[in-house]
């Protein structure tokens, strides 16, 4: 029952270090997302993968790569990281195809740029 | 214009009330709806889909007007553990991207 997994869970940076952020998905889904989420602000898309192979950018992808390594799992990758990267970064994933199909989110992961 | 807009709240019930939010959504093509649920600092979880013809779960009721293009979310007699930020999500098919209300606050006091 582990559906989307992200790790780390928290993360403390200082500005101008890299890192990488994990997701891994076990529900066979095709297409995946990286939300961050700021006070106010609500969930922003940063880059999504509607099937493996595929990267897009969304509304906020300045500052990030992805890399879709597999049908299970989507990195986010942070080159040079800044203080307005603070913030709390969501993975999903979506079965996508005909009918409905809503979004599975991981637990995120608490980053904070210093 | 933001693609997606929600009432940010607060809105502060008793116990037992109903309560109504409403979302409009800006593209006419936007193909699915959905409400989810946010506790504090926690990951967003699916609440209900949003059918045509609307639907019902429970305490939950969820309309569609497409034609005024906005989402209603209805919880009758409130409990506390309702108390939480209820997202409007809509699908844009054609791009496969989901947009994002900033959410309604919900408390429920005793």
């Amino acid at each position: 029952n582990a559906g989307v997994t992200q790790t780390p869970k928290f993360q403390v940076l200082k500005t101008g270090q890299s890192m990488t952020l994990q997701c891994a998905q076990d529900m066979n889904h095709n297409s995946m997302y990286w939300y961050r989420q700021d006070p106010g602000m609500g969930l922003r898309l940063i880059y999504y993968s509607a099937s493996e192979g595929t990267t897009d950018k969304g509304e906020v992808p300045n500052g990030y790569n992805v890399s879709r390594l597999n049908k299970r799992e989507f990195s986010l990758r942070l080159e040079s990281a800044a203080p307005s990267q603070t913030s709390v970064y969501f993975c999903a994933s979506s079965p996508r195809g005909t009918g409905v199909s809503p979004l599975h989110f991981g637990n995120g992961t608490r980053l904070t740029v210093t | 214009r933001k693609e997606v807009e929600q009432d940010p709240g607060p809105f502060n019930v008793p116990e037992g009330a109903t309560v109504a939010f409403n979302c409009t959504y800006s593209n006419s093509a936007s193909q699915s709806f959905f409400w989810y649920r946010q506790d504090c600092r926690k990951e967003p979880k699916l609440l209900m889909s949003v059918y045509s013809s609307g639907n019902e779960d429970g305490r939950f009721t969820a309309q569609l007007n497409r034609a005024s293009q906005y989402i209603s979310l209805l919880i009758r007699d409130s409990k506390l553990s309702d108390s939480a930020t209820y997202l409007c999500v809509v699908l844009e098919g054609n791009f496969n991207k989901f947009y994002f209300g900033s959410g309604t606050k919900l408390n429920v006091k005793p």
